[in-house]
C-alpha cells in the first residue's frame, strides 16, 4: 500500500517560515493537498491541487509538489498557525492516503 | 452554510455493530461525493471509505473492507456507515466529509465527528 511520510514535529519562531514535508514514491505525479487540524477541531483544507489555496485561507500558506516530496510552506508564521498538519495524496491507483501528520509549534 | 452533522457513535462491545449517520445541509447533496475518515485517539487521519454521486462507485480502505458498508440517501440528504465486527482498533472519531468539486481528490468540508468506542 502507498505510504506518505511526514516529520512528527516542526518548530518555528513567530514571523519565520515553516516548511513541512510529505514524502512518497512519485508523489509529484499525484494530486496532493494539506489540512490543518487544531486540538478538538475538525480538519480544515489549506492547500489543494498541490499549490492552490481555498477561499479564506491566508496567503502565507503555500504548497509545492515535485519528485517524491510535497511541501507546505507557512510564511511569516503566527501563533494561530500552531496545529497538526496532514498531507493527503490522491490518484486513481492509491485512492486517498493521508500522511501521519506533523505537529507545528510556533515559539 | 455547508453543514455535516454525524450521529450514531457510542460504546459498543467487540464484535458488535453500529450505524453512523451524517445529516447534511446548505448544498446540493445529490451532486456531491462523500467520504468517511476516522482518527484514533491521539493518532492521525485515516481515510476509510468513499461513495460517488449515485452510490454505485464505492471504495474502502483495506482495514475496513468486508466489515463496513457506506451508503447514501439522496432524498434525505444523508450519508451512512454500517460498521460490523468491530474491534478495539476501530475506536476513533469518525468524520463525515464532502469531496470537493475539483477532480483532485481533496476534501473541502468536514463534520464535527462522532466518537466510536469499542470496549467490553
Amino acid at each position: 500500500s502507498y505510504e506518505l511520510t511526514q516529520p512528527p514535529s516542526v518548530s518555528v519562531s513567530p514571523g519565520q517560515t515553516a516548511s513541512i514535508t510529505c514524502s512518497g514514491e512519485k508523489l509529484g505525479d499525484k494530486n496532493t493537498c494539506w489540512y490543518q487540524q487544531k486540538p478538538g477541531q475538525s480538519p480544515v483544507l489549506v492547500v489543494y491541487q498541490d499549490t492552490k489555496r481555498p477561499s479564506g485561507i491566508p496567503e502565507r500558506f503555500s504548497g509545492s509538489n515535485s519528485g517524491n516530496t510535497a511541501t507546505l510552506t507557512i510564511s511569516g508564521s503566527q501563533a494561530m498557525d500552531e496545529a497538526d498538519y496532514y498531507c493527503q495524496a490522491w490518484d486513481s491507483s492509491v485512492l486517498w492516503v493521508f500522511g501521519g501528520g506533523t505537529k507545528l509549534t510556533v515559539l | 452554510e455547508v453543514q455535516l452533522v454525524e450521529s450514531g457513535g457510542g460504546l459498543v462491545q467487540p464484535g458488535g455493530s453500529l450505524r453512523l449517520s451524517c445529516a447534511t445541509s446548505g448544498f446540493t447533496f445529490s451532486s456531491c461525493e462523500f467520504h468517511w475518515v476516522r482518527q484514533a485517539p491521539g493518532k492521525g487521519l485515516e481515510w476509510i471509505s468513499y461513495i460517488g454521486i449515485r452510490g454505485s462507485t464505492i471504495y474502502y480502505a483495506d482495514s475496513v473492507k468486508g466489515r463496513f458498508t457506506i451508503s447514501r440517501d439522496n432524498r434525505k440528504n444523508s450519508l451512512y456507515l454500517q460498521m460490523n465486527s468491530l474491534g478495539a482498533d476501530d475506536t476513533a472519531i469518525y468524520y463525515c466529509a464532502r469531496d470537493s468539486t475539483t477532480p483532485y481528490g481533496d476534501i473541502d468540508y468536514w463534520g464535527q465527528g462522532t466518537l466510536v468506542t469499542v470496549s467490553s
